[in-house]
């Protein structure tokens, strides 16, 4: 098993619905959880950061935590074919500093 | 967040030659990463860079091989030692700034290894 798993599409969602982003992880002690964006040719952009169980949302993205499934989400709300990119999700080791990366999923949305 | 620059943005290295990557911030910062993302792959971690003592590598990386230096708080430098087509790979430098455990990456170096 992964350390973290990302289901890698694509997933293509049409102009303004909501797109939804899953990732599941295996090392339960696992603390900190971060939603990258990578455009091709691009290096990672931080989007979002959770770090409790629940929901956190900023703008048009929320991120769900749920610690007892070990799976946190995105969902980005009113998706724009300038949200079409690779989504990388990241998880903090033990409370490391170390983050293991998922394979990330490869969002189009359509216009 | 802090701005990150990386140099040079990309190489193209004969094999068996090596390559030194450097990656500056504008302010000082405690920690501070070394990533390596292969083509069509995820990010995976080479080292902590450590101010002031030897770095710290992950399973599968060695110190020949990634030699880095960090010599103050705003400047680090990755090796690519005795070069291998292998080793063809985006090279990016993360660090650590907002207090939260959140990484914020530098623009990546593309090497190729003919």
């Amino acid at each position: 098993q992964k350390e973290v798993e990302q289901n890698s599409g694509p997933l293509s969602v049409p102009e303004g619905a909501i797109a939804s982003l899953n990732c599941t992880y295996s090392d339960r002690v696992s603390q900190s959880f971060f939603w990258y964006r990578q455009y091709s040719g691009k290096s990672p952009e931080l989007i979002m950061s959770i770090y409790s169980n629940g929901d956190k949302e900023d703008g048009r993205f929320t991120a769900q935590l749920n610690k007892a499934s070990q799976y946190v989400s995105l969902l980005i709300r009113d998706s724009q074919p300038s949200d079409s990119a690779t989504y990388l999700c990241a998880v903090d080791k033990s409370g490391t500093y170390k983050y293991i990366f998922g394979t990330g999923t490869r969002l189009k949305v359509l216009a | 967040s802090a701005v990150i620059s990386q140099k040079p943005s990309r190489d193209i290295c004969q094999r068996g030659t090596s390559l030194t990557i450097q990656c500056q911030v504008d302010s000082q910062v405690t920690m501070m990463f070394w990533y390596r993302q292969q083509p069509g792959q995820s990010l995976t971690l080479i080292a902590t860079a450590n101010q002031g003592s030897e770095a710290t590598y992950e399973s599968g990386f060695v110190i020949d091989k990634f030699p880095i230096s960090r010599p103050n708080l705003t400047f680090s430098t990755l090796t690519v030692s005795n070069m291998s087509p292998e080793d063809s790979s985006i090279y990016l430098c993360s660090v650590e700034t907002s207090g939260y455990n959140e990484q914020f990456f530098g623009p990546g170096t593309r090497l190729t290894v003919l």
